[in-house]
């Protein structure tokens, strides 16, 4: 069955670039209709999608967001990744990366989820 | 974009007994062209990703009990547990999807009273 598995560090410094990657077991993305994403959500709080990418490359950020965010997919391992740049303490959350349906709108498997921390 | 507004923040409930809590969205997501509500609920467990319950407002995912029901449309639903059981202790959350960015609502917490 699908399995979606969050990597990267757990402690990013202010100012500096969080990089997560997300590796797809049991499933391609390539060649399939559903979309690949990230969704956070600081400790405690509700959650926020940050933005999804297709195999192809075509990617759909969240405009509050945008700007800082560049996602990026790699077939050839499987997997998908989420930079965010100029990080602050308001992006200390837990990072999930899911699944979206084939209208890239309903997450509907998720990562276990990673905790980054922006701290100096 | 759409603002999704969850309540009760919490509530609690014996089991064996009905849970109602509610979603309101700042604007419809009902497309009147499919008759479709694009409003979806998740189920998120301490330490564990959220579970997609519901899709359209009141179609049960793949494998999720039949307590679970979904019901409402336009700009207000609910999500009814029939007959809480202890395995439903949980946040529950409402999301849009009619348009982008895609939107939660602030969570429901349920407990066990």
């Amino acid at each position: 069955h699908l399995q979606l598995q969050e990597s990267g560090p757990g402690l990013v410094k202010p100012s500096e670039t969080l990089s997560l990657t997300c590796a797809v077991s049991g499933g391609s993305i390539s060649g399939s209709n559903y979309y690949w994403g990230w969704i956070r959500q600081p400790p405690g709080k509700g959650l926020e999608w940050i933005g999804n990418i297709y195999y192809s490359g075509s990617t759909y950020y969240n405009p509050s967001l945008k700007s800082r965010v560049t996602m990026s997919v790699d077939t050839s391992k499987n997997q998908f990744s989420l930079k965010l740049s100029s990080v602050t303490a308001a992006d200390t959350a837990v990072y999930f990366c899911a699944r979206l349906d084939s209208t890239g709108r309903i997450p509907d498997y998720w990562g276990q989820g990673t905790l980054v921390t922006v701290s100096s | 974009d759409i603002v999704m507004t969850q309540s009760p923040d919490s509530l609690a409930v014996s089991l064996g007994e009905r849970a109602t809590f509610n979603c309101k969205s700042s604007q419809t997501v009902l497309y009147t062209s499919n008759n479709k509500n694009y409003l979806a609920w998740y189920q998120q467990k301490p330490g564990q990703p959220p579970k997609l319950l519901i899709y359209w407002a009141s179609t049960r995912e793949s494998g999720v009990p039949d307590r679970f029901s979904g019901s409402g449309s336009g700009t207000d639903f609910t999500l009814t547990i029939s007959s809480l059981q202890a395995e439903d202790v949980a946040v529950y959350y409402c999301q849009q999807y009619y348009s982008s960015p895609l939107t939660f609502g602030g969570g429901t917490k349920v407990e066990i009273k």
